[in-house]
């Protein structure tokens, strides 16, 4: 099973700062297979980046996807306050799906 | 605007079937290939169940797959999810969700609103 690490666990910064977060696989990934989402309290997750760099519809361009062999990096590039949220990656492998933990975006 | 909708079971108890139905409006089970059933227990991550496809092929998560059944019923236009001998440890959020339509790429781009389930005697 591809067991995806996401870090940090918590990043706090302040609106209009940039944020960076990391999921890292621990086998090689698919890059397609590749998919980002926010989920914000009492919501479902919503689709941010599919194919490890493609915005979904209607994603705001400061939200970008990119990758480095295992290791897959989205970038959110003037946080707004609707963008503190949980985080989450998730990939399609031959066990099926797996997502990383998370990562929780706060308010500094 | 594809809209998918849990059923809402509430209370199970421990030992029985645990028995969920996404209904879909806006569009037809049979257009799109893969629909998929995702779990989240209180405060904690997402883990994917599994998923079936317009013509009823499923594939499950390793760790539910023994007591996991994925159904779709197109005449209702509508998916279905049962789960066999349920625990505590099952008391969660249950989403559905439909798959990317472009089948190159994975990924759920539309979901339900997600239904909490709890199992307690």
């Amino acid at each position: 099973e591809i067991v995806l690490t996401q870090s940090p666990g918590t990043l706090s910064l302040s609106p209009g700062e940039r944020a960076t977060l990391s999921c890292r696989a621990s086998q090689s990934v698919t890059s397609n297979y590749l998919a980002w989402y926010q989920q914000k309290p009492g919501q479902a997750p919503r689709l941010l980046i599919y194919g490890a760099s493609n915005r979904a519809t209607g994603i705001p361009d400061r939200f970008s996807g990119s990758e480095s062999g295992t290791d897959f990096t989205l970038t959110i590039s003037r946080l707004e306050p609707e963008d503190f949220a949980v985080y989450y990656c998730q990939q399609h492998g031959n066990l099926g799906y797996t997502f990383g933990q998370g990562t929780k975006l706060e308010i500094k | 605007q594809v809209h998918l909708q849990e059923s809402d079971p509430g209370l199970v108890k421990p030992s029985e079937t645990l028995s969920l139905t996404c209904a879909v409006s806006g569009g037809s089970v049979s257009s799109y290939k893969w629909w998929s059933w995702v779990r989240q227990p209180p405060e904690k991550g997402l883990e994917w169940i599994g998923e079936i496809s317009h013509r009823g092929n499923t594939d499950y998560n390793p760790s539910l797959k023994s007591r996991v059944t994925i159904s779709i019923d197109k005449s209702k236009n509508q998916f279905s999810l049962k789960v066999n001998s349920v625990t505590a440890a099952d008391t969660a959020v249950y989403y559905c969700a439909r798959h990317i339509a472009v089948t190159t790429y994975r990924g759920f781009d539309y979901w339900g609103q997600g239904t909490l389930v709890t199992v307690s005697s």
